[in-house]
């Protein structure tokens, strides 16, 4: 059951211009999305959240839109830079409360192209 | 910057055989969790792990998987009889009480034979 879908398994980008990464899920109950960010061979990274009270949070290059009434997230990064590329996944929680399970979706792998 | 340490980073193992996988979480953190990530596929749940007890577990977390804080460092994940579908990455994150971020580890690749 793939409550968190990431539709596009991988994305080309130019240097200098924005990656758009897609999430979209299932359940009416998540509350709370997170994107981490996963290089070969290592663990994946924090990147940024967003919980169900707001449609958008900012930081630096990194900024989360969050449209609860199409049940989808994206992550925007502007500008792109050759260290971006990675697999990029999101993430969903029923509650901001640690504990409860967290689903990840399957992953976008980025390409940075300089 | 703490971090999330695991141990082995790979291990080679028979089936049949039993697996320790070791984790040090974040060291004020309170939240425990085991992921996996089966090649090509998604990062998986398999279990939560607060005040000593388990908070939530998947369908994944059979009688097969347990899981222990030993002491007030180590997490610890095993499996008692291991399959060729083991194979994986397996995850340890951490997280502190009242925020959703979950800190990972680098993993630790199981490969069962």
């Amino acid at each position: 059951d793939q409550q968190v879908k990431q539709n596009s398994p991988s994305l080309s980008v130019q240097e200098g211009r924005i990656s758009i990464l897609n999430c979209d899920y299932t359940n009416s109950m998540f509350d709370y999305f997170l994107w981490y960010k996963k290089y070969p061979a290592e663990g994946p990274t924090f990147l940024i959240s967003i919980s169900s009270i707001k449609d958008k949070n900012e930081d630096g290059r990194f900024t989360v839109f969050l449209n609860k009434s199409a049940k989808h997230l994206s992550l925007h990064i502007v500008p792109s830079q050759p260290g971006d590329s990675a697999v990029y996944f999101c993430a969903a929680s029923a509650s901001m409360n640690t504990g409860n399970q967290f689903y990840f979706g399957t992953g976008t792998s980025l390409t940075v192209i300089p | 910057e703490p971090e999330v340490t695991q141990t082995p980073s790979h291990q080679v193992t028979q089936m049949g055989q039993e697996v320790i996988l070791r984790c040090v979480p974040i060291s004020n953190h309170l939240y425990f969790y085991w992921y996996r990530q089966i090649l090509g596929q998604k990062v998986e749940f398999l279990v939560s792990f607060y005040n000593n007890e388990i908070s939530e577990k998947s369908e994944i977390f059979d009688d097969q998987f347990s899981v222990e804080r030993p002491d007030g460092s180590n997490f610890t994940l095993k499996i008692r009889s291991t399959k060729l579908e083991d194979s994986a990455m397996y995850f340890c994150a951490s997280s502190a009480m009242g925020t959703g971020e979950l800190f990972f580890g680098e993993g630790s690749r199981l490969t069962v034979l």
